[in-house]
Formats: C-alpha cells, sequence, structure tokens
C-alpha cells in the first residue's frame, strides 16, 4: 500500500542554519504530497502541497518540489528561525483519497 | 467558515470502558477520516468515509473500534473496550475532493488508566 518514509529526528539547528528534511514515498499512480506542520501545543496545519510531478510548493520560506524519479519530497528552508521549532510530517494522498503521513521529524532551532 | 468540529476534547475512562467520539466536518466536504496519534508518533488512518460510504478502514482495530456516517455528514468513532494502548489523541479530518487540503479538528484527547 501507500506509504512514507521520513528522516527520523530529533534536529537540532542553530537560527539561520539551512535545513533539509528528507521525505520518500510509495505509492501507486499519481499521489499528491504534503507536508504538515504541528507547533507545541497546537493542532496539523498544512505547510505546503505539490499535486504533480516537478511542481514546488512553497510557503514561509519552506519549500519542496515533487521528485516522481527519486519518489522524494524533501522539504528545505535557507535560514531557520527560532519559531520554526515544531514537528513536521511529510504525507501524501493517493488515488482513492487516502491520507498518509510519516513518523514525523521534530525540529529545534536555537538562538 | 466554520473548521472540523470535534467533542469531547478530553477524556479520562479506565480500562475496559467504553468510550464515544464525535466529529463535524467542513460543509460540503463528502470525506471525513479517523486518524490516532500517540504521542511521539505520526497520525495513523483508522478510517476514511467518502460521503456514507467507508473507503478504507483497513487499519481500523475492528475487534474494539467502530465508526460510522450514517448520513454522510457527521461521524462518531467508538471504542468498546478500551486499552491502555488506546491513549492518544483521535483526529477527525474532512477534505472536499483528492488533491485538496485536508482540514483537521483540534483533536480528542483520551487517556485509559
Amino acid at each position: 500500500g501507500n506509504s512514507v518514509t521520513q528522516m527520523e529526528g530529533p534536529v537540532t539547528l542553530s537560527e539561520e542554519a539551512f535545513l533539509t528534511i528528507n521525505c520518500t514515498y510509495t505509492a501507486t499512480g499519481y499521489p499528491s504530497l504534503f507536508w504538515y506542520v504541528q507547533y507545541p501545543g497546537e493542532g496539523l496545519q498544512l505547510l505546503l502541497k505539490a499535486t504533480k510531478a516537478d511542481d514546488k510548493g512553497s510557503n514561509k520560506g519552506f519549500e519542496a518540489t515533487y521528485r516522481k524519479e527519486t519518489t522524494s519530497f524533501h522539504l528545505e528552508k535557507g535560514s531557520v528561525q527560532v519559531s520554526d521549532s515544531a514537528v513536521y510530517f511529510c504525507a501524501l494522498s493517493g488515488n482513492n483519497n487516502d491520507m498518509r503521513f510519516g513518523a514525523g521529524t521534530r525540529l529545534t532551532v536555537k538562538p | 467558515e466554520a473548521g472540523v468540529a470535534q467533542s469531547p476534547r478530553y477524556k479520562i475512562i479506565e480500562k475496559r470502558q467504553s468510550v464515544a467520539f464525535w466529529c463535524n466536518p467542513i460543509s460540503g466536504h463528502a470525506t471525513l477520516y479517523w486518524y490516532q496519534q500517540i504521542l511521539g508518533q505520526g497520525p495513523k488512518l483508522l478510517i476514511q468515509f467518502q460521503n456514507n460510504g467507508v473507503v478504507d478502514d483497513s487499519q481500523l482495530p475492528k475487534d474494539r473500534f467502530s465508526a460510522e456516517r450514517l448520513k454522510g455528514v457527521d461521524s462518531t468513532l467508538k471504542i468498546q473496550p478500551a486499552k491502555l494502548e488506546d491513549s492518544a489523541v483521535y483526529l477527525c479530518a474532512s477534505t472536499s475532493q483528492r488533491g485538496n487540503t485536508i482540514y483537521f479538528g483540534e483533536g480528542s484527547w483520551l487517556t485509559v488508566v
């Protein structure tokens, strides 16, 4: 079945460092890909998405490109801030609209 | 526009007791999901409805969990009898169509003691 594998955390970075969180997927057909974020004490929020190959999703300085050839959707940000500290989830939505999540990666950004 | 509504927000029960959670999705959203999120893990899909039909319930522990969406709008998730390992946040989510954003409720926090 469809599944998502993402980089295990936790990840600790200094402010203004470059961030990459790896995500790869297994799916039949043409899934849509998502990154969700969960800030401390809050619910899941959509960060960005891409619905077809080579699409780039972007929001709040974060970017991810849908790479069909490598079945990947890595999350990147050029300069992280303390306020980016959260848990990040990679997810995919398959042909039946079934939404599957990765295990999550906890990011801590230190001043 | 109102978001996904869930209740109760918090529930503490003893093992072997039963509990029910309610969800009202965003108006017009045909697809409704129930997820279980155990602390420190990603959300695990329990069941997916399309209108009042079940699309996927492969990860629902059917010996103790049940869910229904009789009129294709709101939904209930029941656990009977509860086990200690059922302690988790139960998230309801909805979307209008494939590829669109899925919106989550605030979750129902269950503690089984």
